[in-house]
């Protein structure tokens, strides 16, 4: 079984540029997350999606940060403008509600680098 | 809310003895899932093992194991017989279990160093 795909794997770009970033997560998985992870800090989730739907977008900083999940599958996530402070890594993970408990399946993730 | 905490930044363990990662929580929910993912220099956050709050057995996993103290909060892994390729960052994660897809809370990490 293949697993979450993320792309780019890196990205350096200069501030206010930007930039997007695509997940197409593991076959079938119904929930679809957006993870920020600052270096030296665990994930912060930015956004979850329950097929196209968002569930969860609180901590999105809807000014600049924005995602899509149109067909219910794939996702991207894009930042205009980019700040220095949006240098981090963005994870996607996904799953799968068994009625008892849903882990969470990461991808690689990509590594932005803003300057 | 929901809280993590890693109290131990980093360790140094010897090749193919035992290590314990400490993890305690903080939450109000009754019914919670308790996570450990383990991140490689590579950056992928790998899944360990988890243990629901229900269970009345520590969860293991081949070398993992996770030492659930209920009543004290705590959720430590265990990795025996440790191996070169253990050396990475692991994070103690949970999330309310009340439907599908409540998010993780992450705790801070501990970095571990497997000396040959």
């Amino acid at each position: 079984e293949a697993g979450v795909a993320q792309s780019p794997r890196y990205k350096i770009i200069e501030k206010r540029q930007s930039v997007a970033f695509w997940c197409n997560p593991i076959s079938g998985h119904a929930t679809l997350y957006w993870y920020q992870q600052i270096l030296g800090q665990g994930p912060k989730l930015l956004i979850q999606f329950q097929n196209n739907g968002v569930v969860d977008d609180s901590q999105l900083p809807k000014d600049r940060f924005s995602a899509e999940r149109l067909k219910g599958v794939d996702s991207t996530l894009k930042i205009q403008p980019a700040k220095l402070e949006d240098s981090a890594v963005y994870l996607c993970a996904s799953s799968f509600w068994t009625g008892g408990t849903d882990t969470q399946y990461f991808g690689p993730g990509t590594r932005l680098t803003v300057l | 809310a929901q809280k993590i905490t890693q109290t131990q930044p980093g360790m140094f363990v010897q090749e193919k003895e035992a290590v314990t990662l400490d993890c305690t929580y903080d939450t109000s929910d009754q019914s919670y899932g308790l996570f450990w993912y383990k991140q490689p220099s590579s950056g992928e956050m790998i899944f360990l093992i988890y243990q629901g709050s229900y269970d009345e057995q520590n969860a293991t996993e081949g070398r993992y194991s996770l030492n659930f103290q209920k009543a004290r909060k705590s959720a430590n892994l265990v990795i025996s017989a440790s191996q070169l390729g253990d050396s990475a960052m692991y994070f103690c994660a949970m999330r309310p279990i009340k439907a599908a897809g409540n998010k993780l809370t992450f705790g801070g990490g501990t970095r571990v160093l497997v000396k040959p």
